[in-house]
């Protein structure tokens, strides 16, 4: 069965750096999501993207994140300024049809992100 | 705000039922899940229900909805070992609304 891939399955950064976090979708996939899962707290909506744009964004979702496929195949998510509290487990998703119907989102298997 | 609530543990001894209980805000939303995570690794759609039904069954797994209530919940016939995870209920409007995840522990 095809699957959602991501890397690396652990990071550890300083807080004020840059981080990439990198997600391979399915193929024939075309809506990706991120979410979040700070430890002990719930799995939260981060944004959705669809035909190179976000389709929709959280309130956690401001300026310190983007997100972009570059390359038609890698979805990544990137933190320009870590703070501590980004420490968390970021989730990428991949559906192939547009959300509100039954399309089962394809969840990978996280990266633990551990900002010092 | 929309919100999914449920418990944070249950522990079961192997062969018993697993009852998980769960209460939804969004009364708009049109399915509902449970997601299961095993330890590293991701989230598996484990079963749904269409806001217009009131039961589904699916081999061991039995889903209840009172959407008057707005309570969900997800019936482990003969738990096994290998049922032991973290089990997450969620919503779906457009975007998915998930819960914190009840850790199922079972017990020999």
């Amino acid at each position: 069965e095809p699957e959602v891939t991501q890397t690396p399955s652990h990071q550890v950064t300083q807080m004020g750096q840059e981080v990439i976090l990198r997600c391979v979708p399915i193929s024939n996939h075309l809506y990706f999501y991120w979410y979040r899962q700070i430890l002990g707290q719930k799995v939260e909506f981060l944004v959705s993207f669809y035909n190179n744009e976000i389709s929709e964004k959280s309130e956690i979702f401001d300026d310190q994140f983007s997100v972009e496929r570059p390359d038609g195949s890698n979805f990544t998510l990137k933190i320009r300024s870590t703070k501590l509290e980004d420490s968390a487990m970021y989730f990428c998703a991949a559906e192939d049809v547009p959300a509100g119907g039954l399309n089962e989102q394809f969840f990978g298997p996280g990266t633990r992100l551990t900002v010092l | 705000g929309e919100d999914v609530e449920q418990s944070l543990f249950l522990s079961v001894r192997e062969g018993d039922s697993s009852v998980i209980n769960c209460t939804y805000t969004d009364s708009s939303s049109t399915y509902l899940y449970w997601y299961k995570q095993e330890p590293g690794a991701g989230l598996q759609l484990l079963t749904y229900i269409f806001s217009n039904m009131d039961m589904k069954q699916d081999q061991r797994l039995t889903v209840l909805l009172n959407k008057k209530d707005k309570h969900l919940s997800l019936r482990i016939a003969d738990t096994q070992t290998g049922d032991s995870a973290i089990y997450f209920c969620a919503e779906r409007d457009d975007k998915i609304i998930f819960g914190k995840g009840t850790r199922l522990h079972i017990l020999p």
